[in-house]
């Protein structure tokens, strides 16, 4: 079984441009996460989708970044403008459902720094 | 949100078990406790979650107190690939919430 995958792996930008970062779930997984990792802290969850509905975003800062999942496979996460603030690894999950005895399935997430 | 507490960090000699304590006492009834780990460059992976009843898998076993209160997860034999940040992880409304997990380190 294939896992969560990721893209791109690493990327490197200046403040105020923008960047994206995609990631494809394991297949038949309704459940969604993106996390923001910060080095030496623990992940924290950005938003999550359930199909292509969004279940919660509230820790997403959203005058700058956006994520959608269209046809509730894929996703994008987007920053614009980046800040130097936004330097983390970005990890994308998924689940077989909302369910809370379902693990999530992590990948191996992107890491961006911000210059 | 729920909140964790465990140790920030532990050390094993290897091949000796490792107990490693989490405290979860705002969790609800229903939230299932679960145990991610981290190995450096790596996304977290799953290890075991839990209920109310001790529960055992190839990975590990996780003992949960009869209050629900604090968890732990056992390594029966730790070994230098078990050297990881973990995590313990309740599931709150039906989203993760992680704190700064321990960091486990293993002497040979």
């Amino acid at each position: 079984e294939a896992g969560v995958a990721q893209s791109p792996r690493y990327k490197i930008i200046e403040k105020r441009q923008s960047v994206a970062f995609w990631c494809n779930p394991i297949s038949g997984h309704a459940t969604l996460y993106w996390y923001q990792q910060i080095l030496g802290q623990g992940p924290k969850l950005l938003i999550q989708f359930q199909n292509n509905g969004v279940v919660d975003d509230s820790q997403l800062p959203k005058d700058r970044f956006s994520a959608e999942r269209l046809k509730g496979v894929d996703s994008t996460l987007k920053i614009q403008p980046a800040k130097l603030e936004d330097s983390a690894v970005y990890l994308c999950a998924s689940s077989f459902s909302l369910a809370g005895n379902n693990e999530q399935f992590f990948g191996p997430g992107t890491r961006l720094t911000v210059l | 949100d729920a909140k964790t507490t465990q140790p920030n960090s532990m050390e094993s000699n290897e091949e000796e078990p490792v107990h490693l304590p989490c405290n979860h006492s705002t969790i609800s009834g229903t939230d299932y406790i679960h145990w991610y780990r981290q190995l450096p460059s790596q996304g977290p992976e799953y290890v075991i979650h839990g209920l109310t009843s001790n529960v055992n898998n190839r990975m590990a076993s996780l003992a949960i107190a009869e209050d629900r209160k604090s968890s732990t997860l056992i390594l029966h034999r730790a070994t230098l690939r078990d050297a990881a940040v973990y995590y313990c992880t309740p599931n709150t409304g039906n989203q993760f919430y992680f704190g700064t997990g321990t960091s486990l380190t293993v002497i040979p």
